[in-house]
């Protein structure tokens, strides 16, 4: 079975750009979840979303954005990107979002490096 | 609010050691907690889960206890290898909160042969 896929595998973008991140979930799962990891420190939430809504977000500014298609996979976008901004963003995927013992399944992410 | 914090790292180990990663919480609810392992230029994978008092959560040869009187979850192996080297990292999720996790800052582990 296949994993949650994301595309691009690496990007880079200068200053003031927009950028698009890909997210597919594992077949079946209604839920996904972005994260924005910086090197050297755990992930931090950016968005959930299920079934197209917004279920919770992140402490992230409104050049930040997302949202979930009727087939279940995601966009994430940035704008007027930001040199700190460069970082590793990851998407996952889970079955309802709701119960906290649903668990979270990890894509390989997005390297995203700001000029 | 919640909050995961982890021992500092980097951890460096032989081959055979015994290992234990600290982990405790902060929570409002009654949460789940994980166990996450990142390799070089991958995505984290799910290493274990426990999702209530007292529950052990076991793969691999890891394993760690869900203790509720001292909101700890901390990690251990009876004997590491090379192969363990990684990035692991403590997380919580809520009661209600299913889609969000909350991460601590990650412990590296480096095992020596």
């Amino acid at each position: 079975d296949a994993g949650v896929t994301q595309s691009p595998t690496h990007l880079i973008k200068t200053r003031g750009q927009h950028v698009t991140l890909r997210c597919s979930p594992i077949s079946g799962h209604k839920s996904v979840s972005w994260y924005q990891q910086v090197l050297g420190q755990g992930p931090q939430f950016i968005f959930q979303y299920y079934e197209k809504e917004e279920r919770g977000r992140g402490n992230f500014p409104d050049r930040f954005s997302a949202r979930q298609f009727p087939n279940y996979s995601s966009e994430l976008n940035v704008n007027a990107l930001l040199l700190g901004d460069s970082a590793l963003y990851l998407c996952a995927s889970s079955l309802d979002g709701i119960t906290s013992t649903d668990t979270q399944y990890f894509g390989p992410g997005t390297r995203l490096t700001v000029l | 609010g919640d909050s995961v914090t982890q021992m500092e790292g980097p951890v460096t180990l032989s081959e055979e050691a015994f290992l234990t990663i600290n982990c405790t919480y902060t929570a409002t609810g009654y949460p789940s907690l994980f166990w996450y392992v990142q390799y070089p230029g991958e995505g984290l994978q799910l290493l274990l889960k426990a999702t209530k008092a007292d529950d052990k959560g076991s793969n691999k040869g890891f394993e760690a206890t869900y203790r509720k009187e001292t909101t700890s979850f901390h990690l251990e192996k009876g004997s590491v290898q090379v192969s363990d080297s990684a990035v692991y990292f403590c997380a919580l999720s809520d009661q209600g909160q299913g889609g969000k996790l909350i991460f601590g800052q990650g412990t590296e582990l480096s095992v020596k042969p």
